[in-house]
């Protein structure tokens, strides 16, 4: 089956670093994608990663191994407007997304 | 530039009521995707359509169907709307889904309640 897994919760301090850890399994592999949603409003697309290796832009980095089934996404500098879900989805042999859950981070002053 | 967007946004029906979900775009993309989001759980995809004219089914399609008349529209409808199809709606759009994928780009969401 497929399937996207990923923390529920973090909690951070505004100004630190975090990382959000996603594993994955698909039917086939065709790139990693994030996404921010704050809550009440749609999902923003934030990284794609198809090659192994760190992306990075701006404050926010996304990280990919394919041997691994895993990413993450990094953000730095954390500010309040950062909190927020974030959505892994994994891209199929057909080219669906197939999403996790998201995980919300808090950030604490 | 509108982006997607999505109307209503917000519905209450009651339990056998039927309704249409519009979803417009305006950024001449191909393909256009319908899903939706409840609470603890990931998107799930309803329908899809890669171009005018064509649907396909999604992860979770029963009880719902599409149509894409316009290249800039996909409607999505619910015939006899049931307490389970309560969840929040977002329409998608992307330019194409191949080797180069392009990403999704949401409308802000229909809340759906079904009493």
């Amino acid at each position: 089956g497929q399937n996207i897994d990923q923390p529920t919760e973090m909690t951070a301090t505004e100004g630190a670093i975090v990382q959000i850890n996603c594993t994955y399994q698909t039917s086939g592999f065709n790139g990693l994608f994030w996404y921010q949603q704050h809550a009440g409003e749609a999902p923003t697309f934030l990284s794609y990663n198809v090659l192994d290796g760190l992306e990075e832009k701006g404050r926010f980095s996304s990280f990919l191994s394919r041997s691994k089934g895993y990413s993450y996404l990094l953000l730095k500098e954390l500010q309040m407007k950062d909190s927020a879900s974030y959505l892994c989805a994994g891209l199929d042999s057909n080219y669906q997304l197939i999403w996790g859950a998201g995980t919300k981070l808090i950030i604490k002053p | 530039n509108a982006g997607v967007t999505q109307t209503p946004k917000f519905r209450v029906l009651k339990t056998g009521q039927s309704m249409t979900l519009l979803c417009a775009q305006d950024m001449n993309h191909e393909y256009m995707y319908w899903y939706r989001q409840d609470p603890g759980m990931g998107l799930r995809l309803i329908h899809y359509s890669v171009g005018e004219g064509t649907t396909a089914k999604g992860e979770v399609p029963d009880g719902y169907n599409v149509s894409r008349l316009k290249k800039q529209n996909f409607l999505l409808g619910l015939e006899s709307a049931a307490p389970s199809q309560t969840s929040v709606y977002f329409c998608a759009s992307s330019l194409t889904a191949g080797t180069h994928s392009e990403p999704q780009h949401f409308g802000d969401g229909t809340r759906l309640s079904i009493l």
